[in-house]
Order: C-alpha cells, then structure tokens, then sequence
C-alpha cells in the first residue's frame, strides 16, 4: 500500500534554513506528482506547493515563493522541501502528499506529517 | 487564487442526524472539489473527489454534490467516527483548501 513518510522537522531560529524529506513506497513514484500541505497549530489546511511527476515543474503557494524550493530523487522515491528563511508563521506540521496523478489534482494519499517549530 | 468558503465552521450534531456542509468558490471550479476528513493529530483522509465521487473504502454515508461554486459534503446518518473536521479542497487551478468544519457531538 502506498506508504509516505516525512522527517527532518525540528526546531529551527528564525532565518535559518531546513530541509524536509519525504520517502514514498507502495506506488511509482516518478509517475505522479507531489506536494506538500502545512498545518499551523490549531489552524487549517494550507497547500504549500507541488512538483510534476518528473521534477520539471514546481509551483508555491505565493508566501513561500522564493523561499522554499520543492526537489525529488526519483531513483531513491524521495521528496524533498528546502525551507530558506524561516519566519514565526512557517511553524507548522508539514505533510507530503502524493496526487491522484501525473497532473495536479487532489490529494490522494497523505504522509503523517512532521512538525517544524521556528522559534529563537 | 480561488478563495474556497465553508460554512458553518462549527457544527454540532448527534448520532444519526443528517448532516450538510457548504462550500463555496470565488470564481467556478467546475466539478474538481475534493472534500477531505481529519481527526486531531491525524492527517487528512481523502472522502470524495471530482465534487461526488465516493474513494474506494468510504462508506455510502457520505456523499458529495455541486458544481461550479457551490458544493455540498453530507453524511446522511452520523455515525461516532464521524466527528472530526472536514475541508474542501479546489483543484480547478492550484490547490486551495476551505478553512474547515469542525463537527462536534451535541
């Protein structure tokens, strides 16, 4: 069955960088796109950005653009988040997600997310 | 960005009412809504997609309804595993997510 799985959360002071990743299994990876989704504590869902099925493309959602970059390793299953920086509201739990297909659609299948906490 | 609109926020409800939740669109996301569920300290569950799909393993209480820029989720009997927050989803452009509901037990 289709497995997501985050780390490399943690506490980080405002302005230094971090770098999620995310190791899928149970599905071919390169086939579909990725994203990954934020939840501040005690807040809603936000979609963060998405990366086509083969790491041509990328698109943010417009607070984190310039700031955070979306990659993958197709040979090794993995996503990956490159966070750049850091501010207060970038606290949250992260989670990948893998779409329904090559394109961006919704989200079909959710990792258990990691947390990043930015705080001095 | 398409700004997606649930309402209520909160809802309160017992066992074996029927239940509707509301999303609405800023502009038409013609049927690609998707409606998720998710409990405290879980991830989101997909429920249903392209605005009335069940995903496979949902049970039939759930259904889904609307197009263009206004949508419906209802559980038609709520069950105790049923509370927990549900968001909406548009994916006519970029992901945009509704800010959520919140069903509680009344």
């Amino acid at each position: 069955q289709v497995q997501l799985v985050e780390s490399g959360g943690g506490v980080v002071q405002p302005g230094r960088s971090l770098r999620l990743s995310c190791v899928a299994s149970g599905f071919t990876f390169s086939s579909y796109g990725m994203h990954w989704v934020r939840q501040a504590p005690g807040k809603g869902l936000e979609w963060v950005g998405v990366i086509s099925h083969d790491g041509s493309e990328s698109y943010y959602e417009d607070s984190v653009k310039g700031r955070f970059s979306i990659s993958r390793d197709n040979s090794k299953n993995t996503l990956f988040l490159q966070m750049n920086s850091l501010r207060a509201e970038d606290t949250a739990v992260y989670y990948c997600a893998k779409d329904y297909s090559a394109q961006t659609e919704y989200l079909h299948h959710w990792g258990q997310g990691t947390l990043v906490t930015v705080s001095s | 960005d398409i700004q997606m609109t649930q309402s209520p926020s909160t809802l309160s409800a017992s066992v074996g009412d029927r239940v509707t939740i509301t999303c609405r669109a800023s502009q038409s996301t013609s049927s690609w809504l998707a409606w998720y569920q998710q409990k405290p300290g879980k991830a989101p569950k997909l429920l249903i997609y392209k605005a009335s799909t069940l995903e496979s393993g949902v049970p039939s209480r759930f259904s889904g309804s609307g197009s263009g820029t206004e949508f419906t989720l209802t559980i038609s009997s709520l069950q105790p595993d049923d509370f927990a927050t549900y968001y909406c989803q548009q994916y006519n452009s970029y992901p945009t997510f509704g800010q959520g509901t919140k069903v509680e037990i009344k």
